[in-house]
């Protein structure tokens, strides 16, 4: 029963460094999302995904980018790492909504906790 | 803008004790409203979720309302445990674009330590 599994769960990397957070969820589910969690802050919403092959934008994008490439992944890549960027990310995944279904609730990775130095 | 506000902790209560936590919302339309808990060292997961108003949300003894008129959805527990111990996130859910997806908009958590 893994659900959602995010790779790496810690990393440190120097201004400028790039690196691919990699999101995997086993539940067939088509929208998967990113967020970052900060301090006093709750999650925010970075980018997200309705399909393979589709992301989107969301509330807090600059500085990051997405791929979709296969249903079950969802990576987030950092091209040039800023301290502003310190933060724990998380995946989440859930079934589409629709009139039928209803509202979804999004099913959570444990987190992968990023220092920029 | 839709937005989430939440009773600032941290809330530290004796095991057995009563609990509420305050989360009022602001939001266009009719979200969807939800209480995830988020334990140490881990993801968040879903408590419990209401629909629309009136809606009552239940599980594991916690228990949370969704009362439109007050725009409120107040997270209760009769009697908490040592278990409980967590940071709790209230959370409304609305649609992205025009589209079907839905975006999550949280408030900024309350931590909760019980004491035995």
């Amino acid at each position: 029963n893994a659900g959602v599994t995010q790779t790496p769960k810690f990393r440190v990397l120097k201004t400028g460094q790039s690196m691919t957070l990699l999101c995997a969820q086993d539940m067939n589910h088509e929208y998967m999302y990113w967020y970052r969690q900060d301090p006093g802050m709750g999650l925010r919403l970075i980018h997200y995904s309705v399909g393979e092959g589709t992301t989107a934008k969301g509330e807090v994008p600059d500085g990051y980018n997405v791929s979709r490439l296969k249903k079950q992944n969802f990576l987030l890549g950092l091209e040039s790492a800023a301290p502003s960027q310190t933060s724990v990310y998380f995946c989440a995944s859930s079934r589409s909504t629709g009139a039928v279904l209803g509202n979804q609730p999004q099913h959570f990775g444990d987190g992968t906790r990023l220092s920029i130095l | 803008g839709n937005s989430v506000t939440q009773m600032e902790g941290p809330v530290t209560l004796s095991e057995e004790a009563f609990l509420t936590i305050n989360c009022t919302y602001t939001a266009t339309g009719y979200p969807s409203l939800f209480w995830y808990v988020q334990y140490p060292g881990e993801g968040l997961q879903l408590l419990l979720k209401a629909t629309k108003a009136d809606d009552k949300g239940s599980n594991k003894g916690f228990e949370a309302t969704y009362r439109k008129e007050t725009t409120s959805f107040h997270l209760e527990k009769g009697s908490v445990q040592v278990s409980d111990s967590a940071v709790y996130f209230c959370a409304l859910q609305t649609p992205l674009g025009s589209g079907s997806a839905r975006q999550l908009t949280f408030g900024s958590g309350t931590q909760l330590t019980v004491l035995p």
